[in-house]
């Protein structure tokens, strides 16, 4: 099985910054990448797929990028409604796994 | 707007069985792959499987081969996952997800599957 490591696991920041959650696969896959957002009580939300597309209405303050084993998520200019928990996942190989999520808090 | 439903989740006591559907609307489901993932109180996502669109090929995780079955049926627009031999370590909340080029892109809300005596 691809093992997904995400770092950090948790990350405390500011409204107004910007922060960068770096994924690894252990073995390559190509773009086959996706992002997650995710909040307490609630199911997750698509952000990325093919390791940089933004899905259908996702703001642009989300960005990917990577190929290969590394990859990252940016988030831009961090406001209230995005702290939650993030989450990588490869597709490029059956089972599909997922990394063990970014936790990120209000500073 | 895409809607997916889970339903069927419940209390069940370790090697019963409980099946679970995800009822499929605004979007021609027959088109789509399905999976379900999972995700254990204060825990991370977990993939479960995946059956393609046309339920010609499954995919499940290791942890559940043998014991979970997916199935769906395109004339009612619905996913299932039987699921017997339950385990304590299968409570979680359960959820469907569409697979589409563009990922796993609309998931439903989950239910909560106990497995407890």
């Amino acid at each position: 099985d691809i093992q997904m490591t995400q770092s950090p696991s948790s990350l405390s920041a500011s409204v107004g910054d910007r922060v960068t959650i770096t994924c690894r696969a252990s073995q390559g896959i190509s773009n086959y990448l996706a992002w997650f957002q995710q909040k307490p009580g609630k199911a997750p939300k698509s952000l990325i797929y093919a390791a940089s597309s933004l899905q259908s209405g996702v703001p642009s303050k989300f960005s990917g990028s990577g190929s290969g084993t590394d990859f990252t998520l940016t988030i831009s200019s961090l406001q209230p409604e995005d702290f939650a928990t993030y989450y990588c996942q490869q597709y490029n190989t059956y089972p599909i796994t997922f990394g063990q999520g970014t936790r990120l808090e209000i500073k | 707007q895409v809607q997916l439903v889970e339903s069927g989740g419940g209390v069940v006591q370790p090697g019963g069985s409980l099946r679970l559907s995800c009822a499929a609307s605004s979007f021609t489901f027959s088109s789509y792959g399905m999976h379900w993932v999972r995700q254990a109180p204060g825990k991370g996502l977990e993939w479960v499987g995946l059956i393609r669109h046309d339920g010609s090929n499954k995919y499940y995780a290791d942890s559940v081969r043998g014991r979970f079955t997916i199935s769906r049926d395109n004339s009612k627009n619905t996913l299932y996952l039987q699921m017997n031999s339950l385990r304590a370590e299968d409570t979680a909340v359960y959820y469907c997800a569409r697979r589409s080029p563009t990922g796993s892109d609309y998931w439903g809300q989950g239910t909560l599957v106990t497995v407890s005596s």
